[in-house]
């Protein structure tokens, strides 16, 4: 069975400051990762995803991700965080199950971002 | 642009009653997913549905039934209302139905459920 773990529920980042969220996986097959960000009021949206190739995921908003097989883990990194920024960021792993997507999610990281 | 809808934002609901959530998507999606967020708890999916009329269960399915009789609607059904059903619920739709395992979920911006 696949898992996610998120590594802090709330991690605060000064405004500019590098911005880290980590994120580790389990799964019995090669995974597909997603990280999805949920902005307040809101649905989840995509930022970005890895299924097979680069290791290094560039998304949107000047989020970046990399898989590391040896290590299990999908960590979320920015260089300068900005205000805009505050939101809940879920890691998510994908696989087959029974010819169908199933998705595990996180439990989430909420980033602060203090002026 | 993907654009899914839930039929409301905000639900206050009596012990017992029965609830309804509608959700609408507008790309022709196959599969259809409800899920329920809770602080500290992540996402936990309540059911899939893959088809017209075809429903699968997810990891927490008790206590909920679904119903999906257009390819763009996805119902969410709560049979007799109890307090622990307070929650976010959100839906989610995807493209592809069988090895769509790298396929991005689109989500709604959800309904908040209160149960008294």
């Amino acid at each position: 069975a696949q898992s996610v773990t998120q590594l802090g529920s709330h991690v605060s980042v000064s405004e500019g400051a590098l911005v880290l969220l980590r994120c580790n996986y389990s799964s019995s097959v090669p995974p597909y990762l997603f990280w999805y960000v949920q902005y307040p009021n809101q649905g989840l949206q995509l930022l970005l995803k890895y299924t097979t190739g680069a290791t290094l995921v560039k998304g949107i908003n000047g989020f970046e991700a990399e898989f590391k097989k040896s290590e299990t883990s999908f960590h979320l990194t920015k260089p300068s965080a900005h205000m805009s920024d505050a939101a809940e960021y879920f890691c998510a792993v994908s696989e087959d199950s029974g010819g169908y997507q199933k998705v595990t999610f996180g439990t989430g990281t909420k980033l602060q971002v203090i002026p | 642009d993907v654009k899914v809808t839930q039929s409301s934002r905000y639900l206050v609901k009596r012990t017992g009653e029965k609830v309804f959530l509608e959700c609408v998507q507008d790309m022709d999606h196959e599969n259809m997913f409800w899920y329920r967020q809770d602080p500290g708890l992540g996402l936990r999916l309540i059911y899939f549905s893959y088809d017209v009329k075809m429903k699968e269960k997810g990891d927490i399915p008790e206590g909920y039934s679904v119903s999906r009789e257009k390819k763009e609607r996805f119902s969410l059904i709560l049979e007799s209302a109890s307090t622990n059903q307070t929650s976010m619920y959100l839906c989610a739709s995807s493209l592809l139905r069988q090895g769509g395992s790298t396929d991005t979920q689109y989500f709604g911006p959800g309904t908040r459920l209160t149960v008294l």
